[in-house]
């Protein structure tokens, strides 16, 4: 069976600072992992995902992930933090294609 | 750009009635899913479908759930006899093979 942790359901960052939204998965094949946004009262965005080709994915506004094989991690960064960054972030993983199996997701705030 | 449209965006309906969700996926995927969100939880899977029938389904999605692609366009979730649990956002979401998934904006269902 799949699943996904994502460590800390709050995380806070200032406006410039690093971002790091950490996220594990358990994997019986190998998987697929995505990192989805939601807005306040919107859908889920797709931010980027790792099909088993470049470990290092970029996706849009500036973020990207990278996925580690040895520590089943696939953390999303990004380098400074905009006050429209804020939202919930989910970490997704899938067999090559089928459902989604999603974090418990990540509420990210910035501090002016 | 092409997207999954749902309607209605929010639904109130009586504890014990019906109600019909409705998705329009885009046009040349091949699978469809709906996931659910109770507010403040995580997002999960309830089915998907292909090939004009169910491929997979969790244990949420029991005999008080239908889906149903009653022509080429539309995708419905049939939800009999609700419950106050039931009330959450109500996701369909749309891949073609490679995977990625796009999402819908949501029907918020209100079970009062």
């Amino acid at each position: 069976a799949q699943s996904v942790t994502q460590l800390g359901s709050h995380v806070s960052v200032s406006e410039g600072a690093l971002v790091l939204l950490r996220c594990n998965y358990s994997s019986s094949v190998p998987p697929y992992l995505f990192w989805y946004v939601q807005y306040p009262n919107q859908g889920l965005q797709l931010l980027l995902k790792y099909t088993s080709a470049a470990t290092l994915v970029k996706g849009i506004n500036g973020f990207e992930a990278e996925f580690k094989k040895s520590e089943t991690s696939f953390h999303l960064t990004k380098p400074s933090a905009h006050m429209s960054d804020a939202a919930e972030y989910f970490c997704a993983v899938s067999d090559q294609g089928g459902k989604l199996i999603f974090g418990q997701g990540t509420e990210l705030s910035v501090k002016p | 750009e092409p997207e999954v449209t749902q309607t209605p965006s929010h639904q109130v309906t009586q504890m014990g009635q019906e109600v019909i969700l409705r998705c329009v996926p885009i046009s040349n995927h091949l699978y469809f899913y709906w996931y659910r969100q109770i507010l403040g939880q995580k997002v999960e899977f309830l089915v998907s479908f292909y090939n004009n029938e169910i491929s997979e389904k969790s244990e949420i999605f029991d005999d008080q759930f239908s889906v149903e692609r009653p022509d080429g366009s539309n995708f419905t979730l049939k939800i009999r006899s609700t419950k106050l649990e039931d009330s959450a956002m109500y996701f369909c979401a749309s891949s073609d093979v490679f995977g990625e998934a796009f999402f819908g904006q949501g029907t918020r269902l209100t079970v009062v």
